[in-house]
């Protein structure tokens, strides 16, 4: 059965710090991940997505994820934090065409 | 969320009363869903379907209906609403490239 967690229920930052929001996923092939984050009150915006081809997958915002096989993991970064980046952020993966699975979550507190 | 509609945004409902929850998309995808979010749990798949009439269960499918009459409808109902549907609901089309897209929410009380 596919599985993701997120090892971090809330992660807090200052402004210009970096960010790391980890996710480790399991599944008996390669799946499809992705990272959508959720600003207050608002719906699921896609950050970034890997679909098996470069393993560094860039997204929006500056944010970028590594895919790594042997470690099963799919980590968010980004190199300096901004205040607006303060949202819930999920990490999902789909087995299947259309079926995602979530993670549970992680919320990122910027701090000026 | 490109073309994903919702409707109500807000909705308060009082234990045994029914509702839909409407969902419509403009971007002609075969492909969409309900999930609902709790504080916690992420999002959970409730229903979903692969094109007009055909629809299947997903990980929390009890207490809800769906039905897929057009490529771009899918109504989630809501026979005889408990205090555990309490929840946000989000409505999903996916795209040509295996990203799907989110309405903006139902924001759903269960007195």
């Amino acid at each position: 059965a596919q599985s993701v967690t997120q090892l971090d229920s809330h992660v807090s930052v200052s402004e210009g710090t970096p960010v790391l929001l980890r996710c480790n996923y399991s599944s008996s092939y390669s799946p499809s991940l992705f990272w959508y984050v959720q600003h207050p009150n608002k719906g699921l915006q896609l950050l970034l997505k890997y679909t098996s081809a470069a393993t560094l997958v860039k997204g929006i915002n500056g944010f970028e994820a590594e895919f790594k096989k042997s470690e099963t993991s799919f980590h968010l970064t980004k190199p300096s934090a901004h205040m607006s980046d303060a949202a819930e952020y999920f990490c999902v993966v789909s087995p299947n065409t259309g079926k995602l699975i979530f993670g549970q979550g992680t919320t990122l507190q910027v701090k000026p | 969320n490109a073309g994903v509609t919702q409707t109500p945004k807000f909705q308060v409902l009082k234990t045994g009363q029914s509702m839909t929850l409407q969902c419509a998309q403009d971007m002609n995808h075969e492909y969409m869903s309900w999930y609902r979010q709790d504080p916690g749990m992420g999002l959970r798949l409730i229903h979903y379907s692969v094109g007009a009439g055909i629809t299947d269960q997903g990980e929390v499918p009890n207490g809800y209906n769906v039905s897929r009459s057009t490529t771009e409808d899918f109504p989630l109902r809501l026979l005889s609403a408990a205090p555990s549907q309490t929840s946000v609901y989000f409505c999903a089309v996916q795209g040509n490239t295996d990203t799907q897209y989110f309405g903006p929410g139902t924001r759903l009380t269960v007195l």
